[in-house]
């Protein structure tokens, strides 16, 4: 079964503009990472925040945590077209509800140039 | 450094058959995990093997195993194939079953007709 949620399930923007997707998750976690995808390929790590930080940047991402709502956001600002891909949130939980890393359905995002 | 190899890319197979993926992580990486991708269920964990011992297994039926060698190469097969076993199949590779970044092969897209 699935431990995160993403919102939206699809999400459109033009290029230049920023995209905002979001992340719930059910149990308590020692971290949370994001992942993209180009279709039908494999999943590429974008960034790991752990559960006792609030928020990390790697260059146009940014990514935020609250583990009291057991939520995160991605932000990705000044979008290109080549972020067209979907997203994906994955929690480890291993010592809590799950012993994997659980990955949500995801997030499609299109960037229209 | 070579990524995670994961062959065959595609495969087709009948209702009925077995079928055999294979996954090389990357040098040094001592931990694999599969996971099994559909439109419908997104991405859901099959299973994790560290030093050739499956640390945690998914909730899938009998019919999908696998198993590790000594040098970290995993399969899994897929026995008595059914239509909702096509699926792109995921193998990630890392260090450890920390719950560090996982590093993802380009998928094996199986076909059932």
């Amino acid at each position: 079964s699935q431990q995160g949620e993403e919102d939206p399930q699809a999400l459109s923007i033009q290029e230049g503009e920023n995209a905002t997707m979001n992340c719930s998750y059910k149990t308590s976690i020692n971290n949370l990472q994001w992942y993209r995808q180009n279709s039908g390929r494999g999943l590429v790590h974008l960034i790991l925040i752990r559960s006792n930080e609030r928020e990390k940047h790697s260059g146009r991402l940014r990514v935020t945590l609250d583990t009291s709502k057991k939520s995160s956001s991605l932000l990705i600002t000044a979008s290109r077209a080549a972020d067209t891909a979907s997203y994906f949130c994955a929690t480890d939980a291993r010592g809590g509800g799950n012993n994997d890393m659980r990955f949500g359905a995801g997030t499609r995002l299109t960037v229209k140039p | 450094k070579a990524g995670v190899t994961q062959t065959p890319r595609y495969l087709i197979k009948t209702r009925g058959q077995q079928v055999t993926l294979s996954c090389s992580p990357i040098s040094g990486h001592r931990s694999v995990s599969w996971y099994q991708q559909t439109p419908g269920q997104g991405l859901q964990f099959l299973f994790e093997y560290f030093s050739e011992t499956q640390r945690n297994k998914g909730n899938f039926p009998g019919r999908f195993s696998g198993r590790q060698f000594s040098n970290s190469r995993s399969e899994m097969n897929v026995s008595t194939l059914e239509l909702g076993d096509s699926a792109l199949y995921l193998c990630a590779s890392s260090w450890d079953t920390g719950g560090e970044k996982l590093f993802f092969g380009s998928g094996t897209q199986l076909s059932v007709l």
